[in-house]
């Protein structure tokens, strides 16, 4: 496609379980992010993955999210253990070096 | 690490009247700019950014923001605005000494009344 693609694009899911939010980024784009977006609320970032470089995780708020890009194209943001305060929208972006970044419809994810 | 701050949470404002939304962000030798808008319950999309060039951008839909290195500020305006306005703006810049990385504002949220 020719858009970032995210799946699921809604989740809900019980409090405790794990959960797997998927990212298609554009094709050649270099650059990742993972966002999440409370209701109402600006945007609180994640995680950043630029080539081949680490990733920047200095945004994950605790050591039940993690995230890998495999092949410098997909990407998957894990929680384990959910809680409610997770309930947020995941937003996914891809940017090719300095240029915009394109962002995804976001995965609504619902912990109840 | 670079650091973008919109100083007005909320800006209300009526409808065909002016509008400037602030942003401003922490000192670098090389950014890109951009600012980006939500309508309700809907996705991000860029606005109009700052690359290279003019300091000066334009919007298909008459807004404009100017690149004031001096005062590392990136601020949006729009002469007359309308009720189709009425959105979440986010100021974004791309470091050049932090691989690039987009960091973002907290938002402005632009309420235009009729």
């Amino acid at each position: 496609g020719a858009g970032v693609s995210q799946s699921p694009s809604n989740k809900v899911t019980e409090k405790g379980k794990d959960v797997e939010l998927r990212c298609d980024p554009i094709s050649g784009h270099t650059a990742l992010y993972w966002y999440r977006q409370s209701l109402g609320q600006g945007l609180e970032f994640l995680i950043y993955f630029q080539g081949n470089s680490a990733p920047d995780k200095s945004g994950l708020p605790s050591d039940r999210f993690s995230a890998e890009r495999t092949g410098g194209s997909v990407s998957t943001l894990t929680i384990q253990r959910t809680q409610q305060e997770d309930s947020a929208v995941y937003l996914c972006a891809s940017s090719f070096r300095w240029n915009e970044a394109f962002f995804g419809q976001g995965t609504r994810l619902t912990v109840v | 690490a670079q650091s973008v701050t919109q100083l007005d949470s909320q800006v209300p404002v009526f409808e065909e009247a002016p509008v400037e939304l602030r942003c401003n962000y922490s000192s670098s030798v090389s950014v890109y700019l951009f600012w980006y808008v939500q309508y309700p319950n809907q996705g991000l999309q860029l606005l109009l950014k700052y690359l290279s060039g003019s300091t000066l951008v334009e919007s298909i839909n008459g807004f404009e923001a100017e690149f004031n290195k001096s005062q590392t500020s990136f601020h949006l305006r729009k002469p007359s605005v309308h009720i189709s306005d009425t959105a979440e703006y986010f100021c974004a810049v791309s470091d050049g000494n932090a691989g690039n990385m987009l960091t973002f504002g907290g938002g402005t949220r632009l309420m235009v009344k009729p």
